[in-house]
């Protein structure tokens, strides 16, 4: 059974700085990797979606890695914004059929503070 | 605007009845989802439909059931059955077909909050 664990669970850091939040699965044999976001109370937003295929996506001032050998994938978010303050979501895609089926991690709260 | 649209926002339910969720979306999806989050847990999948008229259970359906009889509409039941029914429920669809690079990306709805009085 597919594991996704995300770490740190909480990271607090002053605007301007660069961070990298981390993602980890155990089963090797995904179809695909999406990194989200979430705000209190709300619904998830998508922010890349790396296929199996790929090594790296990349969208502004956010850039996701995927290594399936080791198991990991990293959410580099630079000169972070306190309007980046959120929950950031990893999950991991088993390709049922036509569906795509994702097991997620618990996310890291993050907050960017001026 | 595309999107998916879930209703109602806000939902409380007395023990033993059953509720209705919705969900729409106008994104021509093919695969539709439903999710449960609670809290310090990740989110886990109730349903899922690929199709018009066929849906399969994902990890957590039972106390829950779902219909799929329009491609845009995909409504979960919570019924008596569910034994801890109070979570916030997300309804996500996606693309199946290949387009560009992004096929299986899930998209999402803004939840639906059920408490249990």
């Amino acid at each position: 059974k597919q594991e996704v664990t995300q770490i740190p669970a909480a990271l607090s850091v002053p605007e301007g700085e660069n961070l990298v939040l981390n993602c980890s699965f155990t089963d090797s044999a995904i179809y695909n990797l999406q990194w989200f976001r979430q705000d209190p109370g709300k619904g998830l937003t998508s922010l890349l979606l790396i296929q199996s295929s790929q090594r790296e996506q990349t969208s502004g001032r956010l850039n996701a890695s995927l290594d399936k050998s080791s198991g990991r994938s990293t959410l580099y978010i630079a000169a972070s914004q306190p309007g980046d303050s959120a929950t950031y979501l990893c999950a991991v895609g088993a390709h049922t059929g036509t569906a795509s089926k994702l097991t997620f991690g618990t996310g890291t709260r993050l907050q960017v503070t001026l | 605007d595309g999107g998916i649209t879930q209703s109602p926002k806000y939902l409380f339910r007395k023990e033993g009845q059953n509720v209705t969720l919705s969900c729409e979306q106008n994104l021509n999806h093919d695969a539709m989802y439903w999710y449960r989050q609670d809290p310090g847990q990740g989110l886990r999948l109730i349903y899922y439909s690929q199709i018009v008229n066929d849906f399969q259970k994902g990890d957590i359906a039972e106390g829950y059931s779902v219909s799929r009889e329009k491609k845009e509409s995909f409504p979960l039941t919570v019924t008596s059955a569910q034994k801890n029914p109070t979570a916030f429920y997300l309804c996500a669809s996606s693309i199946t077909q290949v387009f560009e690079g992004r096929n299986g990306e899930l998209f999402f709805g803004e939840g639906s909050r059920l408490t249990v009085l």
